[in-house]
């Protein structure tokens, strides 16, 4: 089945910096990778995703970027806010009983100090 | 903005006894998800579903969990008897099996689940 690896577990950022996640995954033949941020108490929230067939994709201060070839997509905040500050999971669908489910990473904690 | 709803919010209970979470899915959704999440493990699926079917409940303790969908607006997962290490927050989430938005799924508040 797929393995999903995420890192760093845990990372601090001064606010107005750039932060960056990295994630691997083992199934090539995975086609989908979404990000979710997770505040304390509260649901895991999709904030971006890409597809395959797509290298890059920006929404405001967050971009995803996905290498198929070495299999491995990162997650990229710039201009670091408090509010950023949450656990942050990467994902990739896989074929599970030849249905699609979602297999998370371990999360990264991501802190922004002021 | 249409989103999952989980109840209860919270729930303490003794060991041994029955527990009953409940989920409603986004209206026009096909696909039902449970997740457990803990610290130690992370983000568990532990059983799904598409148009109500069971598909695939291997990541359950098949002794004491049981998850079903009694119409397309409730899902529900059930412990019986539970147990301390079953302490955790169990997410519900939804999503469709098909079309440009296949794939991506929406979680609920979750449930936090105490076992003393």
């Amino acid at each position: 089945g797929e393995n999903v690896e995420q890192h760093p577990s845990t990372l601090s950022v001064q606010e107005g910096d750039s932060a960056v996640i990295k994630c691997t995954y083992s199934d090539s033949a995975s086609n989908y990778f979404p990000w979710y941020k997770q505040e304390l108490g509260k649901r895991p929230q999709l904030i971006i995703d890409i597809r395959s067939n797509v290298g890059e994709k920006k929404d405001q201060r967050i971009a995803v970027t996905l290498n198929k070839t070495a299999k491995h997509f990162s997650l990229h905040i710039t201009e670091t806010q408090p509010e950023d500050s949450a656990v942050y999971f990467c994902a990739a669908s896989s074929m599970n009983s030849g249905y699609s489910t979602l297999t998370f990473g371990k999360g990264t904690m991501l802190l922004v100090s002021p | 903005d249409a989103r999952v709803t989980q109840t209860p919010r919270h729930k303490v209970t003794e060991m041994g006894q029955e527990v009953t979470m409940r989920c409603q899915p986004i209206l026009g959704h096909n696909t039902v998800f449970w997740y457990r999440q803990t610290m130690m493990q992370g983000l568990e699926l532990l059983a799904y579903f598409r148009n109500r079917a069971p598909l695939d409940d291997s990541g359950m303790p098949k002794d004491r969990f049981s998850a079903e969908m009694p119409d397309a607006t409730l899902a529900t997962l059930k412990i019986q008897p539970s147990e301390p290490r079953d302490s955790a927050v169990y997410f519900c989430a939804s999503g469709l099996a098909e079309g440009t938005r296949r794939y991506e799924q929406y979680f609920g508040p979750g449930t936090r689940l105490t076992v003393t």
